[in-house]
């Protein structure tokens, strides 16, 4: 079975100051990965997706992410936090079970 | 159109009400999913939705019925809730099923049963 572990689960960054979310999975299978923002009392929105193809991925509003298979990680950054960057973050594994698997979430505050 | 739209926003209902959300997308996804999420935690599945049938139900109680009259339409009817059922409930879509491929979230609904 599928598993994520996020590191951290409140987070307090100086705006302007780099972000950097912390993702270690557990897979059977190869695993497609993703990172999932969610503002207060908003749905998710996907940031990035990881399926195989470039281990360094590319996200929306300035963040990306790499896959590191020797390591199981998929630790999320951006080079300069915005205060539109608080909000919730999760990590999420997919598996073999047509099931995701969630992180437990980081919580970003960003202090102006 | 790349949303997923959700109503209502929120619901009160009380423990002998039947109330019933709804959930759209017109991507021609023609997989759906409900999920609950309780504050300050990560999403818990509860269906999944193949081709319009229903392939999982994560052991759900009976008082939750989904219900998906097409292939752009996910319904959750409630009935008898329980005051624990207060939370986020947020309906998502993607492409085919299958875990591999993203998935796009409703803005959710958010319920309280009193």
């Amino acid at each position: 079975a599928q598993s994520v572990t996020q590191l951290d689960s409140h987070v307090s960054v100086s705006e302007g100051t780099p972000v950097l979310l912390r993702c270690n999975y557990s897979s059977s299978y190869s695993p497609s990965l993703f990172w999932y923002v969610q503002h207060p009392n908003k749905g998710l929105q996907l940031l990035l997706k990881y399926t195989s193809a470039a281990t360094l991925v590319k996200g929306i509003n300035g963040f990306e992410a790499e896959f590191k298979k020797s390591e199981t990680s998929f630790h999320l950054t951006k080079p300069s936090a915005h205060m539109s960057d608080a909000a919730e973050y999760f990590c999420v594994v997919s598996g073999g079970n047509n099931r995701l698997a969630f992180g437990k979430g980081n919580q970003v505050v960003v202090i102006p | 159109d790349t949303e997923v739209t959700q109503t209502p926003k929120h619901l009160v209902m009380g423990m002998t009400n039947k109330k019933s959300l709804k959930c759209e997308q017109h991507m021609g996804h023609r997989a759906m999913y409900w999920y609950k999420q309780k504050a300050k935690k990560p999403p818990e599945l509860m269906f999944v939705y193949s081709y319009e049938k229903l392939s999982i139900n994560e052991s759900v109680p009976s008082r939750f019925s989904p219900e998906c009259p097409n292939s752009s339409l996910l319904n959750l009817h409630l009935h008898a809730l329980q005051p624990e059922d207060s939370a986020l409930y947020l309906c998502a879509s993607s492409q085919v099923p299958g875990a591999n491929n993203e998935q796009f979230f409703g803005p959710g609904t958010r319920l309280t049963v009193l």
